[in-house]
Order: structure tokens, then sequence, then C-alpha cells
């Protein structure tokens, strides 16, 4: 089944306790991206690839990091997790560039910062 | 301005009916456009593409105008299960493969 898995999906973590959530996609698919969501805001992306070993940052990068060393995974971490880092965030990917490839996404990782 | 709006909602409306609400872009040169269905708090999920002529999915129907910047989506013969919040995803021009997301309409359909 193709698919966009992520890891955890829940996390109740504390302040500055570094942590990684992993993703990794079965499609093959070049293109990846991470976005939060945020009430009233919508999606908004912090980091994309667009194949390994290249990343570039979003909209909002601050206080995270990306790597894509395998052209499946698409780890996000965040360093020094603080407050308002809580939110829900989505990993994504698609097979090219093009703006009109369907995008996938992963089911979600719901992290509080306390 | 934001990149792309949305009204929130909600619209609650009953079973039967007929809803319809737009999204705005403000890049003139976006290319592709498209509605994600998003049910609570899960991931979102491609309803359906919006083409220049206009498409139909079934009892979905979306619209692009591009004079005015703005895409539709109506929904006929409202269903329960069409419950969600749809969220309005635009492709910001010919060579950028960025999707900017609007904040969503939430749609309640009762029974």
């Amino acid at each position: 089944e193709a698919q966009v898995t992520q890891n955890p999906r829940y996390l109740i973590t504390v302040t500055g306790k570094k942590l990684t959530v992993t993703c990794s996609q079965n499609m093959n698919h070049e293109y990846m991206s991470w976005y939060r969501q945020d009430p009233g805001l919508g999606l908004r992306q912090i980091y994309y690839s667009m194949n390994v070993e290249v990343t570039d940052k979003g909209d909002v990068p601050e206080g995270y990091k990306v790597s894509r060393k395998e052209k499946r995974n698409f780890p996000l971490i965040l360093e020094s997790p603080s407050p308002n880092q809580t939110s829900l965030y989505f990993c994504a990917s698609r097979a090219g560039l093009a703006g009109a490839d369907t995008q996938y996404f992963g089911p979600g990782t719901r992290l509080t910062v306390l | 301005r934001k990149e792309v709006e949305q009204d929130p909602g909600p619209f609650n409306v009953p079973e039967g009916a007929t809803v319809a609400f737009n999204c705005t872009y403000s890049n003139s040169a976006s290319q592709s456009f498209f509605w994600y269905r998003q049910d609570c708090r899960k991931e979102p999920k491609l309803l359906m593409s919006v083409y220049s002529s206009g498409n139909e999915d079934g009892r979905f129907t979306a619209q692009l105008n591009r004079a005015s910047q703005y895409i539709s989506l109506l929904i006929r013969d409202s269903k329960l299960s069409d419950s969600a919040t749809y969220l309005c995803v635009v492709n910001m021009g010919p060579n950028d493969y960025k999707l900017s997301f609007g904040a969503g309409t939430t749609v309640t359909v009762r029974a």
C-alpha cells in the first residue's frame, strides 16, 4: 500500500529535550516536505527536500532541522524544543516538482512541548 | 495579505442542501489549484484538482476565476459524510513547486 508514515503519532516532551520525528514514504517520491498546522493559520511549510541530500527552508524553519540521506526518509529534528513548537506536524511527499502532482500526507504527529 | 484566504465558516447545512464557498489567492501567476479535505485533525487528502474550464466529480463542482483570482467549491445533495474542513491549495507560480494552503472552510452537515 502506497503511504507516508510518521512516528511518533503523539509526543509530550519538555523544553530543551531533543527529539526526532521520523517520516518515510514507499512511493519513490522525490519531493518531501514538513508542515506544521496551527488553528487559524493553515499548513505552513517548515522544510522541503527535492531529492537526496537536497534540502531547503520553507516558511517557518526556525528551531527545526532536517536531513535526507535516503530517498524514502525525511526526519524532522527539534534540537531544543520550545512551547511555541507545540503543534500538529505533517510530513508529505509527491512524485516530482510539478505543482500539479498530488501530494500525499502522513497521518500527523501531535507534539506538545511543556 | 495572505497568499491564500478562505472563509473559515462554519457552514452548517441540512442533509440534501447545496453549499458553496470560495477561496482567493494573491499570486496572479499561480498555475495549479486544488481542494483537499481534512477530517478532524487527520491528514489532508486530495478531493479534486481545479481546472480552468471548471470540473465536476460526482456531487462536487470546482470552478476557477482567474480574472478575480478565486476558486470555488460547490457540494450538491450534501451528505453527513461531507462534514469536514476543506482546504484550498494553490501552487504559487510556474517555476515554483511550493504549495500554499488556506486555513480551511469547515462544513457541518446535519441530519
